[in-house]
């Protein structure tokens, strides 16, 4: 198990409504990443938080955004939700470290619908 | 673009057996490489990584090799057992200070007691 904590772990939602799900990093680390992962596919980047900033971003829109906090946590917030926006969100925490980052332990996932 | 990909989408082998998964990564200018595991219903988990200034890495029961001049890479799996049965991505994090890990599609191994 790693020590990289998502809530909620399932969420069903209606189209055109907003979610928040929330990711708590491992002990030690700085970076928080979100990922999109549609069923039988390859995780898919959306961001990546470092000190409180994004530091990098996927192909989604604008109404994907995200946040991370003091404590290195992390909120990845969704407006608008699509029906495509099905999916299960992936939060892994890392260490960035001379512009490197280490191994990336994810979390178990919030697992959303949209209906 | 940047891609990386499996060449096996199933394997199925027999406990006991070594397993092989393989991958090819399309960015020369990757230096970073992570083998994941999946199992139904729960997040990636990190099995074994390797940096692109070495060739093979050993950990428990699993070896990554990299070979850089074809760009491809492999996870082996010694005595493979039914709880190795899972989904294998390999995942690309770009050149040096490249924030975001490429997946493939992933493999799915099924291990036969």
């Amino acid at each position: 198990e790693t020590g990289v904590t998502q809530s909620p772990t399932h969420l069903i939602k209606t189209r055109g409504q907003q979610v928040t799900l929330r990711c708590s990093s491992q002990s030690g680390h700085n970076t928080v990443s979100w990922y999109q992962q549609a069923l039988g596919q390859g995780p898919q980047f959306i961001f990546q938080y470092y000190r409180e900033e994004e530091n990098g971003r996927g192909n989604f829109p604008p109404r994907f955004s995200g946040l991370q906090f003091p404590n290195y946590s992390s909120e990845l917030n969704v407006n608008a939700l699509e029906l495509d926006d099905s999916a299960l969100y992936l939060c892994a925490s890392s260490r960035l470290w001379d512009r490197r980052n280490t191994e990336a332990f994810f979390g178990q996932g919030t697992r959303l619908t949209v209906v | 673009g940047e891609s990386v990909g499996l060449h096996l989408p199933t394997l199925s082998v027999q406990e006991g057996d070594n397993s092989i998964i393989n991958c090819a990564y399309s960015n020369s200018a990757s230096d970073y490489f992570i083998w994941y595991k999946q199992e139904s219903g729960k997040g990636p988990q990190f099995i074994i990584d390797i940096r692109s200034n070495m060739d093979k890495r050993q950990g428990q029961r699993v070896t990554v090799l990299l070979n850089k001049t074809v760009k491809h890479l492999s996870l082996q799996i010694a005595a493979t057992q039914p709880g190795d049965s899972a989904v294998y991505f390999c995942a690309e994090n770009g050149e040096g200070g490249s924030e975001k890990l490429v997946f493939g599609k992933g493999m799915k191994l099924t291990v036969n007691p």
